[in-house]
């Protein structure tokens, strides 16, 4: 079982809906982040997030440290938020090696219909 | 501000031969690492720089990988000999030291051992 865990792995929403990607982990983390990926693109940092919530125009992060999950929100979806959203985790202490690197979740699969 | 570059972004190679990616931090960022992203699976960390010294190489798969960043800005990982299970997209990304920031990746390299 990976350390990070994301749900759904895809997900196909109409324009306009109100959209929510889960994120679980299992290690004591300092930070967790909110990347995306368009097709053939690179990763964009998007947030992170040590505690509480960040919005961003149409986006909200939250995390609850003591349940050790994060969610993602996308108010007002548009075609071009289709991508795949990654959630990561900087390790804490024994969990996270260097301290520096990240821990992946394997990615929710975004696709936004006009 | 340039952004993290990577290239080339894309390299088609035969098993057994030898390729060589790079990566241009984003200048003045001190922390630099590799990652790895196989098809099907989650991204995986490869190794961390700190200035020129490898922080952490704990995730690099054996010996046919070596990664330099002489004189502490660009980074090399070269594998040598190549094979096929090495295919995958290879991403950098960097950053500054402190807990608050952020990290930028690049584009990525997308490796094709044939």
């Amino acid at each position: 079982k990976n350390e990070v865990e994301q749900s759904p792995q895809n997900l196909t929403a109409q324009e306009g809906e109100f959209i929510t990607i889960n994120c679980s982990y299992s290690v004591g983390i300092s930070a967790l982040h909110w990347l995306q990926q368009h097709p053939g693109g690179g990763i964009v940092s998007l947030f992170m997030l040590s505690s509480g919530k960040k919005k961003h125009g149409r986006l909200i992060a939250t995390i609850n440290i003591q349940e050790k999950h994060s969610s993602l929100h996308i108010t007002a979806s548009h075609p071009r938020d289709s991508a795949v959203y990654i959630c990561a985790v900087n390790g804490w202490g024994d969990y996270g090696g260097s301290q520096g690197n990240l821990i992946f979740g394997k990615g929710t699969k975004l696709s936004v219909k006009p | 501000e340039a952004g993290v570059t990577q290239f080339p972004s894309h390299s088609v190679i035969e098993k057994g031969q030898t390729v060589t990616l790079r990566c241009d931090p984003i200048s003045g960022h001190d922390n630099l690492y590799w990652y790895r992203r196989v098809m099907g699976k989650e991204i995986k960390f490869l190794l961390h720089f700190v200035k020129e010294s490898k922080q952490d190489e704990s995730g690099m798969p054996n010996n046919r990988f070596l990664a330099e960043r002489t004189g502490g800005t660009y980074s090399t990982l070269k594998v040598q000999p190549a094979e096929l299970e090495d295919s995958g997209v290879y991403f950098c990304a960097s950053r500054q030291t402190g807990g608050s920031y952020g990290y930028t990746f690049g584009s990525g390299t997308r490796l094709t051992v044939v």
